[in-house]
């Protein structure tokens, strides 16, 4: 069973400061995985999507690295403002089997402090 | 272009009672989903139809029912609601199946009492 574990559950920087965000998923075998910023009471918005075969996407201030053997994926904060405080989230789609199945990480809260 | 959009914001619900949630997309997605979000349990899948007259059944589906009605839409239903189903429920779109990035409508925060 596909287990996503995210760490740190919380994070509390000042302005400015770059900052990494980590996501651990068990099960190598997937087909792509997302990074997703959620605002409190609102829903969820894709920041980026890594597909299998790549490495790394980027977009703005945000960079996404994906190493499939190892299981892991970091999200890159540059220059971080505090309009980038909000919880985010990884998932992953598994390619095993004839169901579609995504799995959520439980979320890092990231507050930048003014 | 108004993405994903769900109906009712809000619901109260007594136990036993019954409802549905709407949700529509305009964006010409073939995929969507419905997912409950619980504080501690994360975002889980709930059902998901990956393209018009198809619906299979997600990681929680127990209790609850779906309908693709078309391209456009795809609602949920708690046929007899139950405490256990107090959550925010958020519908899901995507072009295709997997491979595709995930939009998101703003979620329906029901209570079951």
């Amino acid at each position: 069973k596909q287990e996503v574990t995210q760490i740190p559950a919380a994070l509390s920087v000042p302005e400015g400061e770059n900052l990494v965000l980590n996501c651990s998923f068990t099960d190598s075998a997937i087909y792509n995985l997302q990074w997703f910023r959620q605002d409190p009471g609102k829903g969820l918005t894709s920041l980026l999507l890594i597909q299998s075969s790549q490495r790394e996407q980027t977009s703005g201030r945000l960079n996404a690295s994906l190493d499939k053997s190892s299981g892991r994926s970091t999200l890159y904060i540059a220059a971080s403002q505090p309009g980038d405080s909000a919880t985010y989230l990884c998932a992953v789609t598994n390619s095993g089997g004839s169901n579609y199945k995504l799995t959520f990480g439980k979320g890092t809260l990231l507050t930048v402090n003014p | 272009n108004a993405g994903v959009t769900q109906t009712p914001k809000f619901q109260v619900l007594k136990t036993g009672q019954s409802m549905t949630l709407q949700c529509a997309q305009d964006m010409n997605h073939n995929s969507m989903y419905w997912y409950r979000q619980d504080p501690g349990m994360g975002l889980r899948l709930i059902y998901y139809s990956a393209s018009e007259g198809t619906t299979d059944k997600g990681e929680v589906p127990n209790g609850y029912n779906v309908s693709r009605l078309n391209k456009r839409e795809f609602s949920l239903r708690l046929e007899s609601a139950a405490p256990s189903q107090t959550s925010v429920y958020f519908c899901a779109s995507s072009p295709g199946l997997v491979t595709n990035e995930q939009f998101f409508g703003p979620g329906t925060r029901l209570t079951v009492l």
